[in-house]
């Protein structure tokens, strides 16, 4: 059974930083693609990142690129997201999602002064 | 980027009458295509994974058919529990994108 949860979440202000995690078991995480996905309150669907089963490869959407970074660590099935100089537009719910897996809870980030 | 147009919006149907969503890619994906259901306060739950392949515990009233540029989402004898917004999603990219929505209401 797929478990996938992510956490770091929460308040924080403009300018700061964050970083997320998601524990995932239930299939095999070290030869997974991994992506972080957001929802913004009452908005539809983005894909901000995602990194390659070994890491050798990232990609960034272009409201975050700069911004913020993707790495794993494939011995503790984990992916994390380090979100730098967060803007208000980043508040959102933040999942993480391996391709026709179920989705975790997310984790909540709200940037506010 | 692939972009993914569903149509329509929005669309209020009566209990047990079918719902037809579309989704269209703006270059082929093969059959990349996967179907989310979204209730209110809830993450999006995962109805069909690479265009039609179903998924275990969803009801066998939601079907999912097409590939290249054209897809189907069809729920069949619509139940009041039906009622959220669906997405469609490509993984064909290295980056996802995301269809709009389609907000489905219960007449």
């Amino acid at each position: 059974q797929v478990q996938v949860v992510e956490s770091g979440g929460g308040v924080v202000q403009p300018g700061r930083s964050l970083r997320l995690s998601c524990e995932a078991s239930g299939f095999t995480f070290s030869t997974s693609a991994l992506h972080w996905v957001r929802q913004a309150p009452g908005k539809g669907l983005e894909c901000v990142a995602m990194i390659s089963f070994d890491g050798s490869n990232k990609k960034f959407a272009d409201s975050v690129k700069g911004r913020f970074s993707i790495s794993r660590d494939n011995s503790k099935n984990t992916l994390y997201l380090q979100m730098n100089s967060l803007r208000t537009e980043d508040t959102a719910m933040y999942y993480c999602a391996n391709s026709g897996y179920p989705w975790g809870q997310g984790t909540l980030v709200t940037v506010s002064s | 980027e692939i972009v993914l147009t569903q149509s329509p919006e929005f669309q209020s149907v009566a209990p047990k009458e079918k719902v037809t969503i579309t989704c269209r890619a703006s270059q082929s994906i093969g059959r990349s295509l996967h179907w989310y259901q979204q209730k209110p306060d809830q993450s999006p739950k995962l109805l069909i994974k690479y265009a039609s392949q179903s998924i275990s515990g969803v009801p066998s009233r939601f079907s999912g058919s097409g590939s290249g540029t054209d897809f189907t989402l069809t729920i069949n004898s619509l139940e009041a529990e039906d009622a959220a917004t669906y997405y469609c999603h490509q993984s064909s990219s290295l980056l996802w994108t995301f269809g709009q929505g389609t907000k489905v209401e219960i007449k």
